[in-house]
């Protein structure tokens, strides 16, 4: 089955500063990459998305690029904010099934 | 909408009871899952299904068994419950979109089980 591999596990930025959080994943099949973020006792939430047709998509401040040759994908949050804090996941799904990657916890101090 | 309902919120069993962990969509979502999210860390896979009458095994169901009789519901059973299985589990759903793959997971609010 897929493996997706997350990094890094925490991330502490000042306010302003961009925020950037990497992923691989294993199987080539896969071709959904979205990414979710989950306050405290909360469910998770996506927050951007992107297609294996696809090199980058933006948000607003977010944004999402992936290499399908290297099978990676990150995400980029510029001018973060202290909103911003929780914990992002990456996810990776070919046709059926959606592996998670195993989290960062961003902090953002102000 | 209500999207996707989990219940109970909350549940302590002991070693060796059972329980069902109840899961409803109201989106015609075909696709379910099930995950388990151990403090601090990310969501396992626990198995999945792409309609009704289909399931199949994610990364870790040993411990867990699933039914998936109609498309609203997709409920997770615990045999013989462990200490190891003290997590918080997440039932979610998708509207696969046919040729164009996976889509947007929505969640439900979790349950938190203690087995003790």
């Amino acid at each position: 089955g897929e493996n997706v591999e997350q990094h890094p596990s925490t991330l502490s930025v000042q306010e302003g500063d961009s925020a950037v959080i990497k992923c691989t994943y294993s199987d080539s099949a896969s071709n959904y990459f979205p990414w979710y973020k989950q306050e405290l006792g909360k469910r998770p939430q996506l927050i951007i998305d992107i297609r294996s047709n696809v090199g980058e998509k933006k948000d607003q401040r977010i944004a999402v690029t992936l290499n399908k040759t290297a099978k990676h994908f990150s995400l980029h949050i510029t001018e973060t904010q202290p909103e911003d804090s929780a914990v992002y996941f990456c996810a990776a799904s070919g046709w059926n099934d959606m592996r998670f990657g195993a989290g960062t916890r961003l902090t953002v101090k102000p | 909408n209500a999207g996707v309902t989990q219940t109970p919120k909350f549940r302590i069993l002991k070693i060796g009871q059972s329980m069902t962990l109840q899961c409803t969509q109201d989106m015609n979502h075909n696709y379910m899952y099930w995950y388990r999210q151990d403090p601090g860390m990310g969501l396992k896979l626990i198995y999945y299904s792409v309609g009704a009458g289909i399931t199949d095994k994610g990364e870790v169901p040993n411990g867990y068994n699933v039914s998936r009789s109609t498309t609203e519901d997709f409920p997770l059973r615990l045999e013989l419950a462990a200490p190891s299985q003290t997590s918080v589990y997440f039932c979610a759903s998708t509207s696969h979109g046919g040729g164009v793959g996976n889509t947007e997971a929505f969640f439900g609010q979790g349950t938190r089980l203690t087995v003790v």
